[in-house]
């Protein structure tokens, strides 16, 4: 049973446009969620968290949006840049749930920034 | 440079070997995970140290498999009677706060 789903294997963006990133979630027990890119041949690297208190976090061309009711979140990019092309993990945990903040992976969205 | 490592970046081994795979994580961080990822897949746990305490293994985790982390610094993934299924990458990640991980390079591992 997958709690998380990203459920575009794959997104094109233009150079300079919005790239929106969707994740869901079932488990109402995630209470942080967080976004990872990945390059080939690399680790994840971490991006941007959002904490189930908030509905927003914005960090430079970063924001992360979140819809509890909807559970559901989304990661936004603007303006998109070549570099942005990777590979992007939305992830979830749960205090509550587990101590040791074990983290609970999407499947993962290819960004691909069109010149 | 002070961020998660990990050592070999690479293993090719034969079906029925032995291999073991290191992690040193950022030295301040207690928290140390392992998780293994296979293609088109996001990472899926195997296990967690606080400090030098294995407190937690997925159920991912067979007999074959098993993590030490002596003195709580780096960390070290054996891997006995290697199947083909194995082969992945294995990634490690350490933490201070718990939510925030960082990852290391990663171990790809292909079994022959």
């Amino acid at each position: 049973d997958q709690q998380v789903k990203q459920n575009s294997p794959s997104l094109s963006v233009q150079e300079g446009r919005i790239s929106i990133l969707n994740c869901d979630y079932t488990n109402s027990m995630f209470d942080y969620f967080l976004w990872y890119k990945k390059y080939p041949a690399e680790g994840p690297t971490f991006l941007i968290s959002i904490s189930s208190i908030k509905d927003k976090n914005e960090d430079g061309r970063f924001t992360v949006f979140l819809n509890k009711s909807a559970k559901h979140l989304s990661l936004h990019i603007v303006p998109s840049q070549p570099g942005d092309s990777a590979v992007y993990f939305c992830a979830a945990s749960g205090r509550s749930m587990d101590s040791n903040y074990q983290l609970i992976w999407g499947a993962g969205t290819k960004l691909i920034i069109k010149p | 440079d002070t961020g998660v490592s990990q050592d070999p970046r690479h293993k090719i081994t034969k079906r029925g070997q032995n291999v073991t795979f290191r992690c040193d994580p950022i030295s301040e961080h207690n928290r140390l995970y392992w998780y293994r990822q296979t293609l088109g897949q996001g990472p899926e746990f195997l296990t967690y140290f606080q400090n030098e305490a294995q407190l937690e293994k997925s159920r991912l985790l067979s007999d074959r498999f098993s993590a030490e982390r002596p003195k709580g610094s780096f960390s070290t993934l054996e891997i006995q009677r290697t199947e083909q299924g194995d082969s992945a990458m294995y990634l490690c990640a350490s933490s201070l706060r718990g939510n925030e991980q960082f990852f290391g390079p990663g171990t790809r591992l292909t079994v022959l």
